[in-house]
């Protein structure tokens, strides 16, 4: 079945630092991948998006390029904001045709970005 | 323009109790999944409504049940509540089949006792 595998949080940063929470991914056929934000006491956010290989989403500073050859989908950030604290997750659909995708998720990283 | 909202936001049942969640789509959506995330985990697929149908459905048992109105509008069912069914409840709306972007509402916090 389809999996993702998130790095382990927290992540504690300052502000202004480099930001990289590594994704990988296993699945059957050809997924499209996202990262999704959580902000505390509220749902989850679509970030970005890149549906199919070497594509690059990028959205509010960050990005992430849908690595096919190492099933990956790292997300970067080249300086981050003390507002960018939040729990950040990494998905992939892959769904059977004649539905809408359902989502799988990695366990989330919390990230910290201190003043 | 609504986004997706869910009813209640916090919610405390007893062991062995029913519980009923509620979902109303994003505006011009269709369909409706519901995931289920427990403390400090992702979410987890539960199941996903179009067409008043339950079209597909994540490893969860027959007590997690479902429903969708002729108004697009769901309900989240689970019977004979566990310990273990505590944490958020959140709904996601799309429009159509194949792959579009999914909206998440901020869910509903359930706490089994």
């Amino acid at each position: 079945g389809n999996s993702v595998t998130q790095m382990e949080g927290p992540v504690t940063l300052s502000e202004e630092a480099f930001l990289t929470i590594n994704c990988t991914y296993t699945a059957t056929g050809y997924p499209s991948l996202f990262w999704y934000v959580q902000y505390p006491g509220e749902g989850l956010q679509l970030l970005l998006k890149a549906t199919k290989a070497d594509d690059k989403g990028s959205n509010k500073g960050f990005e992430a390029t849908y690595r096919k050859e190492t099933t990956s989908f790292h997300l970067e950030k080249g300086s981050v904001q003390v507002s960018d604290s939040a729990v950040y997750f990494c998905a992939l659909s892959e769904g059977v045709s004649g539905s809408a995708r359902q989502l799988t998720f990695g366990s989330g990283t919390q990230l910290t970005v201190l003043p | 323009d609504a986004g997706v909202t869910q009813s209640p936001t916090h919610l405390i049942k007893t062991r062995g109790q029913q519980v009923t969640l509620r979902c109303s789509p994003k505006s011009g959506h269709d369909t409706v999944s519901w995931y289920q995330q427990a403390l400090g985990q992702g979410p987890q697929f539960i199941f996903q409504y179009y067409e008043e149908e339950e079209r597909q459905r994540g490893n969860f048992p027959d007590r997690f049940s479902g429903h969708q109105f002729p108004n697009y509008s769901s309900e989240l069912n689970v019977n004979a509540l566990l310990l273990g069914d505590s944490a958020l409840y959140l709904c996601a709306s799309t429009q159509g089949v194949g792959y579009t972007e999914a909206f998440f509402g901020q869910g509903t916090r359930l706490t089994v006792v």
